[in-house]
């Protein structure tokens, strides 16, 4: 079936660094691809979603490129803030109606 | 819009208690989603509707939980009896047709001691 991976957390980084959470899936057909943030005591909200291969997605100075040939959507930042702690989902939808979900990588950002 | 608004945000309950936790998606979305996350397990989809009719339920770990989305503006999701290993947080998430995002709201934060 239908299945998201991404790296493992919690990712703890400082103000500034560069990031990176790596992301792969492996689906049926052509999904659509997104990454959900998740910050403390809230619900996810859509981070940024691209659609088909080779698209980019970007929002909020992050970015993440849909990769056909190694079924990747890596997560990237140039330049964190501590304001970017969070939990990150990378997640998955085909023709059907369900969001498949990976579980979630928590950055720490220290000042 | 004021977004997906849950209901309470936080329980506490003693074992063996009904829970019912309740749900108010965006107008005009179409379909309705309940989630449960945990650290151990993470967030896991246990039944969607899709204009108020239950689509798919087979995430619903077992008899003693049932959903209802009575008409299109509510959901409840209810746990008789409820169980400490019910401890979690639940979230509901609507979606417009034709959208690929969901809009999840706060949560549920559930205590069963």
């Amino acid at each position: 079936g239908d299945s998201v991976t991404q790296m493992e957390g919690p990712v703890t980084l400082s103000e500034e660094a560069f990031l990176t959470i790596n992301c792969t899936y492996t689906a049926t057909g052509y999904p659509s691809l997104f990454w959900y943030v998740q910050y403390p005591g809230e619900g996810l909200q859509l981070l940024l979603k691209a659609t088909k291969a080779d698209d980019k997605g970007s929002n909020k100075g992050f970015e993440a490129t849909y990769r056909k040939e190694t079924t990747s959507f890596h997560l990237e930042k140039g330049s964190v803030q501590v304001s970017d702690s969070a939990v990150y989902f990378c997640a998955l939808k085909t023709g059907g109606f369900k969001t498949i979900f990976g579980a979630g990588t928590r950055l720490f950002v220290k000042a | 819009d004021a977004g997906v608004i849950q209901s309470p945000r936080h329980e506490v309950t003693e074992m063996g208690q009904e829970v019912t936790l309740r749900c108010k998606p965006i107008s005009g979305h179409d379909y309705l989603f309940w989630y449960r996350q945990t650290m151990m397990r993470g967030l896991e989809l246990l039944i969607y509707f899709n204009n108020n009719v239950p689509i798919d339920d087979s995430g619903m770990p077992e008899d003693r939980f049932s959903a209802k989305m009575p008409n299109a503006s509510f959901s409840t999701l209810k746990i008789q009896p409820s169980e400490p290993r019910d401890s979690a947080v639940y979230f509901c998430a609507s979606v417009p047709t034709g959208s690929h995002e969901q809009y999840f709201g706060p949560g549920t934060r559930l205590t069963v001691t």
